[in-house]
């Protein structure tokens, strides 16, 4: 069992569907990061909340919108995404956002058609 | 913009071979991480080197921090099947804010039996 889940670990899309990651973890901290994997590129940073307060936006095109309701749950809302946007989606925390080490989730693996 | 160079970008080796990865960089990182990413699954965090020189071993695996704290190489003796995955290095500014991590591409190291 690892400590940061996320859902779906698949997900196929239209470019008009509005549809949700949701990322859980079990480890106590107090920040939480989602992250973009794409082919031959290197972990893109999207979005930082620390103690459910958002602290960095990555230059991210608005039709990704996180939410971070509390310090163990982070949402990814996506809506009217293009295909280059196809890509694995990585949820990851740490203890704080200032100092520790990252902590992934398995990813979602989004197809944009 | 700090980058992290990362070579070889793809290793194929057989069970019981040595090799060495590198991460380099023109810019001084306060902390390096190295990280491994199973297929499938998302980065777990191995080592995390701090000092200029520094050599940490983790069972086969070992880890050295240049004395500039520009590079860092990772060495895998007697490589086994396990080992296979992508080995992602991270540099951390000076500061020390986690989201300000910066990711190399990678190492593709596929270990046959």
């Amino acid at each position: 069992e690892t400590g940061v889940t996320q859902t779906p670990r698949h997900l196929v899309m239209g470019m008009t569907n509005k549809k949700s990651l949701k990322c859980e973890q079990h480890l106590g901290h107090n920040a939480m990061y989602w992250y973009k994997q794409s082919a031959k590129k290197p972990l893109e940073l999207m979005f930082v909340y620390n103690f459910k307060e958002q602290t960095e936006n990555n230059s991210v095109p608005s039709r990704f919108s996180p939410e971070c309701p509390n310090s163990s749950h982070l949402f990814l809302h996506l809506h009217t995404l293009q295909p280059e946007d196809s890509a694995l989606y990585l949820c990851a925390s740490s203890q704080d956002a200032d100092t520790g080490e990252l902590f992934f989730g398995e990813g979602s693996r989004l197809t944009v058609l | 913009t700090q980058l992290l160079e990362q070579s070889p970008q793809f290793l194929s080796i057989q069970e019981g071979e040595n090799l060495t990865v590198y991460c380099n960089s023109s810019s001084v990182f306060s902390s390096l991480q190295w990280y491994r990413q199973e297929p499938g699954e998302g980065p777990v965090l191995l080592v995390t080197v701090v000092t200029g020189g520094e050599v940490k071993k983790l069972k086969r695996l070992t880890f050295q921090f240049g004395d500039a704290r520009k590079d860092s190489s990772l060495h895998i003796t007697a490589a086994q099947p396990g080992d296979t995955g992508l080995y992602l290095c991270a540099g951390a500014v000076s500061g020390g804010s986690n989201y300000k991590l910066t990711f190399g591409k990678g190492t593709l190291l596929t270990v046959n039996p």
